[in-house]
């Protein structure tokens, strides 16, 4: 199965700063997904992604968060204003059909100082 | 909050049988059970789902009772490298993974 990347795989910001996160490059997928795991806590969705639009999202998802395929390729994530609790590991996944099997990047650690 | 329940930990001796259980015994008609993995702060790694047969592949073996309350994942012959959180997830054609806290496996030479 074709890997998922991601960059950074560390981001150190500042609260109230603006972090964009990357899933780099995916290509021939059509579903993806945004997951948050705390450190030490349960892994978390975020949002899902098929045919350029979101088609789920949680809770935690709220205004501060977006997502987008700026270029068809990639995937990102981004944090408008990022707050302490953000610090967090963040996983893309992708999908080739609309299941659960899916298959997950390395990680980014945000850490929000 | 996810509907499985699996014990928080389990140790195996490297080379046996690892039997992962897990309840889901509100599991609905059209939802599957899936299995994941995190090694270590590593992204998830998917294993294996079934619906109501039993599943196998280059993995692992999925049994699934014949009311589908409950599941066992069977890692045949477990190496060190299989330590990991493993993670049993009811879902249906949704998008989004609810994830519980799953099972820390520990294998032992």
């Amino acid at each position: 199965e074709p890997e998922v990347t991601q960059t950074p795989s560390h981001q150190v910001t500042q609260m109230g700063q603006e972090v964009i996160l990357r899933c780099v490059p995916i290509s021939n997928h059509l579903y993806f997904y945004w997951y948050r795991q705390i450190l030490g806590q349960k892994v978390e969705f975020l949002v899902s992604f098929y045919n350029n639009e979101i088609s789920e999202k949680s809770e935690i998802f709220d205004d501060q968060f977006s997502v987008e395929r700026p270029d068809g390729s990639n995937f990102t994530l981004k944090i408008r204003s990022t707050k302490l609790e953000d610090s967090a590991m963040y996983f893309c996944a992708k999908g080739l059909a609309a299941s659960n099997e899916q298959f997950f990047g390395p990680g980014t650690r945000l850490t929000v100082l | 909050d996810a509907k499985t329940t699996q014990p928080p930990s389990m140790d195996c001796a490297e080379g046996r049988a690892a039997n992962l259980p897990c309840n889901h015994s509100t599991i609905s008609g059209n939802e599957y059970v899936y299995w994941y993995r995190q090694i270590h702060s590593q992204g998830p790694q998917y294993i294996i789902h079934g619906l109501k047969n039993n599943e196998t592949n280059e993995m692992a073996s999925l049994i699934i009772t014949e009311d589908r309350k409950s599941s066992t994942l069977i890692l045949p012959h477990a190496t060190l490298r299989d330590t990991a959180v493993y993670y049993c997830i009811v879902g249906d054609s949704n998008y989004q993974l609810i994830w519980g806290a799953g099972t820390k496996l520990i294998i032992k030479p």
